[in-house]
């Protein structure tokens, strides 16, 4: 299966700074997910990242608050924006191998806390 | 729309069997999988099922699904300390799509 490295492994952040979260992938992958865990809580996509085109949002995320680049088929980068302590979570990026028939990978994780 | 939800804890006896169960609401659901995150750890596929399926058997681990009732269980036999952790189920309508999560059963192993 896919290895993820994901970086930072966590941070803590001032309030009103911007974090980028790293995502490298040992294999081309063509989706990308980016996903939130607050404290306590199950998993919520935030968006889905394709190389080579604008990444597609789920309700309730916008663009502004969290940028994403997909430069190419091995790596991506989330940006939290304008922090505020609400975005304290964890955030994962998983990518689909076998076209997502035997299940996605998931990077460790980036445990944020905002300050 | 979609909904997954499973009970919040569990607690149960080493050497014993654990049962966790999940319920979805959308039918269309095509792949049903489970998760184990253990703490300050990444997410682990454990298993997977198709929804042309009714069980599906690895080792420890047997899922069952009841299409009709829209009801996935993961069973752990022989359940041990090191199976304390979440446990997330998790669906999608086609390959490559978007994962639909579950709250996540908390499984607490007694010695």
């Amino acid at each position: 299966s896919a290895v993820i490295s994901q970086k930072p492994s966590r941070d803590i952040c001032q309030r009103g700074t911007s974090l980028t979260i790293q995502c490298q992938v040992d294999s081309q992958v063509t989706m990308m997910f980016w996903y939130r865990q607050q404290p306590g809580q199950s998993l919520t996509l935030i968006a889905t990242a394709n190389q080579g085109s604008e990444a597609t949002y789920e309700s309730g995320f916008v663009i502004d608050k969290f940028p994403i680049s997909r430069p190419n088929l091995t790596f991506s980068t989330l940006t939290v924006s304008n922090m505020s302590p609400e975005d304290s979570s964890i955030y994962l990026c998983s990518v689909v191998r076998d076209r997502g028939i035997y299940g996605y990978t998931f990077g460790s994780g980036t445990r944020l806390t905002v300050v | 729309g979609e909904d997954v939800e499973q009970s919040l804890f569990l607690s149960v006896r080493e050497g014993d069997s654990s049962v966790i169960n999940c319920t979805y609401t959308d039918s269309s659901s095509t792949y049903l999988y489970w998760y184990k995150q253990e703490p300050g750890a990444g997410l682990q596929l454990l298993t997977y099922i198709f929804s042309n399926m009714d069980m599906k058997q690895d080792q420890r681990l047997t899922v069952l699904l009841n299409k009709k009732d829209k009801h996935l269980s993961l069973r752990i036999a022989d359940t041990q300390t090191g199976d304390s952790a979440i446990y997330f189920c998790a669906e999608s309508k086609a390959a490559g799509n978007k994962l639909t999560f579950g709250g996540g059963t908390r499984v607490l192993v007694k010695p």
